[in-house]
């Protein structure tokens, strides 16, 4: 079956330390955004990518960092310098066409907390 | 100012009922496309429908249709003969001007609960 697949679900950090969050998609897409989600707001870009080994910023990338070596795969690096890391993330893609808009198709998200 | 504003935090509807879920928008961009998805207590997000500034006429999916109403800049989400499974978060979201839809601005959402 295609679609996104987003792991772990769950993770725990200590204070100080990096985690990566893992995002692979087997739907061919050459577009794909990590997203965070605070309780009671919608959802803000992190980064996004449209190509392979290339991505951009969106409105709160700092603190994280990303990569796009492979077209499946877009991993998202929380560091030790976001301030306030708990939150749901969300992984996407979707096709990219210029002047089309296009919906995006989501993982499961992972939830990581701050301990 | 708030670019997308879902004004119903939660609500409550009897099964079967039809449900309308608010969205209003802000934009001077006379390009920009309307989505709605909806996120189960599993957490992803799932596309439900989607409209663009210069369609004719409102959008429909199955039991999802929405009531376009350009000059009051609202996009509001009809769900006709509402079901259990049903019961989830929606969000409305804008993609404006050229920015491309990687960059969607998003309202904070309505939780819908569907009773027996």
């Amino acid at each position: 079956d295609g679609g996104i697949t987003q792991s772990p679900k769950y993770l725990f950090r200590k204070e100080g330390q990096n985690v990566t969050l893992s995002c692979e998609q087997n739907l061919n897409h050459d577009a794909m955004y990590w997203y965070r989600q605070d309780p009671g707001q919608g959802l803000r870009l992190i980064y996004y990518s449209q190509i392979v080994n290339d991505f951009q910023k969106g409105d709160i990338a700092e603190g994280y960092s990303v990569s796009r070596e492979k077209k499946e795969s877009f991993p998202l690096t929380v560091t030790s310098a976001q301030k306030n890391p708990t939150a749901f993330y969300l992984c996407a893609s979707s096709i990219s066409q210029q002047g089309r808009d296009t919906e995006a198709f989501f993982g499961q998200g992972t939830r990581l907390t701050v301990v | 100012a708030q670019k997308i504003t879902q004004t119903q935090p939660g609500m409550f509807v009897q099964e079967k009922e039809a449900v309308t879920l608010d969205c209003t928008y802000d934009t001077s961009d006379p390009s920009y496309g309307l989505f709605w998805y909806k996120q189960p207590s599993s957490g992803e997000m799932i596309f439900l429908i989607y409209q663009g500034s210069y369609d004719q006429q409102n959008a429909t999916e199955g039991r999802y249709s929405l009531n376009f109403q350009k000059a009051r800049k609202s996009a509001n989400l009809v769900i006709s003969a509402s079901q259990l499974g049903d019961s989830a978060m929606y969000f409305c979201a804008m993609r404006e001007g050229w920015r491309g839809n990687y960059q969607l601005i998003w309202g904070a959402g309505t939780k819908l609960i569907i009773k027996p």
